[in-house]
């Protein structure tokens, strides 16, 4: 089937501590995936993408690579800011479907603390 | 640069009410869509359309009608609001319905149908 799972959250850090947040995906071939970012009371913004096994799509400070082997696209920033608290959002287009319509994970809320 | 426009930003309706959520885009992009978003639901696909003149529907089209009569805007009709179509609604644009260009979403309209 065509899914995105995310990491459960929410997730709590110091200011300059290491995130990581897990993205798996199941597909049948390649597609793109992405990172959406919602601040409270906004819309979702487009953080970084990658289109092909890989790939490592980068924005912001924060990193994420195509790994076809474990079938994860990992967000990563090596010191997150009070600014980074947000929601997260790991998606890929449906594939199979032929309607555009992305796939999102579940959404990981991170709340970072001075 | 504007990406996709929204408004209004937030409405309040009565139930039975009729009202149009405008989105439009300038980035001459071919593919746009309808979500709203609900808690524990996560970003369902109303509408969508792949060009000017195409509309079809997504996964959960009913109480809404959409048309796409050029490229840059792709307004959303409630018919008759219900107290269910309490949500927040994002626009997304995207170069065409396939490929590996990124979504761009507008920053929401929340609507709030009493």
């Amino acid at each position: 089937g065509n899914s995105v799972t995310q990491m459960e959250g929410p997730v709590t850090l110091s200011e300059e501590a290491f995130l990581t947040i897990n993205c798996t995906y199941t597909a049948t071939g390649y597609p793109s995936l992405f990172w959406y970012v919602q601040y409270p009371g906004e819309g979702l913004q487009l953080l970084l993408k990658a289109t092909k096994a890989d790939d490592k799509g980068s924005n912001k400070g924060f990193e994420a690579t195509y790994r076809k082997e474990t079938t994860s696209f990992h967000l990563e920033k090596g010191s997150v800011q009070v600014s980074d608290s947000a929601v997260y959002f790991c998606a890929r287009p449906h594939g199979s479907s032929n309607t555009g319509k992305l796939i999102f994970g579940q959404g990981t809320t991170l709340q970072v603390k001075p | 640069n504007a990406g996709v426009t929204q408004t209004p930003k937030f409405q309040v309706l009565k139930t039975g009410q009729s009202m149009t959520l405008q989105c439009a885009q300038d980035m001459n992009h071919e593919y746009m869509s309808w979500y709203r978003q609900d808690p524990g639901m996560g970003l369902r696909l109303i509408h969508y359309s792949v060009g000017a003149g195409i509309t079809d529907q997504g996964e959960v089209p009913n109480g809404y009608n959409v048309s796409r009569s050029t490229t840059e805007d792709f307004p959303l009709r409630l018919l008759s609001a219900a107290p269910s179509q309490t949500s927040v609604y994002f626009c997304a644009s995207r170069p065409t319905l396939g490929g590996s260009g990124g979504y761009t979403f507008g920053s929401g309209t929340r609507l709030t149908v009493v």
